[in-house]
């Protein structure tokens, strides 16, 4: 079946960039997402791919996708301390024919040192 | 306005009793979800319904029973709970574009 694999932990300073890096194992994956867990909260949406794509940038993110090597990188620009949560890789095939559910990554642990 | 909401929020109940969370959204989705958290937070699917039909389901035990009475409500009965069965389960809705899900705010369970 499909695997999503993220690094558990990432430390960086405040002002500093972010990079959280998700390998995927299925190729027909057609769409990459990530998602953002405050504590206490369910995830939200921060921003996706397509699979035909190779890079979109949104504000302070930027998204990377590597197809070859099935690796995705969410950078964030200048954390801050908001950013503190978990963010999950996730992916999944479009059938077509309605959502089929996505493969979530473990989730990247996020921590911002002053 | 709350779009996708689950109830309770916190739940504590002993072995062996039966328990019930509800969802219900008001996207208009067409399809709604029901995912585990365990205590490490990885998170993963239990349940999919495509108006109303169920659509995916994962190897979970049949004590869980997903009901879902109409497209915007889908409610997860569990019964015999067990030490194990102890997470936070979020429900999420989509629409259309595969994945784009929106998740309600999880519902503890604590199993004693």
């Amino acid at each position: 079946g499909e695997d999503v694999e993220q690094s558990l932990f990432l430390s960086v300073r405040e002002g500093d960039s972010s990079v959280i890096n998700c390998t995927y194992t299925d190729s027909s994956s057609t769409y990459l997402y990530w998602y953002k867990q405050e504590p206490g909260a369910g995830l939200q949406l921060l921003t996706y791919i397509f699979s035909n794509m190779d890079m979109k940038q949104d504000q302070r993110l930027t998204v990377l996708l590597n197809k070859k090597d099935k690796h995705l990188s969410l950078r964030i620009a200048d954390t801050q301390t908001g950013d503190s949560a978990i963010y999950f890789c996730a992916e999944t095939t479009y059938s077509g024919g309605g959502a089929d559910g996505l493969t979530f990554g473990k989730g990247t642990h996020l921590i911002i040192q002053p | 306005d709350t779009a996708v909401s689950q109830t309770p929020k916190y739940l504590v109940t002993q072995m062996g009793n039966d328990k019930s969370i509800k969802c219900e959204q008001n996207l208009g989705h067409d399809t709604m979800y029901w995912y585990k958290q365990d205590s490490k937070k990885f998170l993963k699917i239990m349940f999919s319904y495509n108006n109303k039909e169920l659509i995916i389901n994962e190897t979970v035990p049949n004590r869980f029973s997903p009901k879902s009475p109409d497209k915007a409500h889908l409610n997860l009965h569990i019964n015999s709970l067990e030490l194990g069965d102890s997470a936070v389960y979020f429900c999420a809705s989509s629409q259309g574009l595969a994945g784009e899900l929106f998740f309600g705010e999880g519902s503890r369970l604590t199993v004693l």
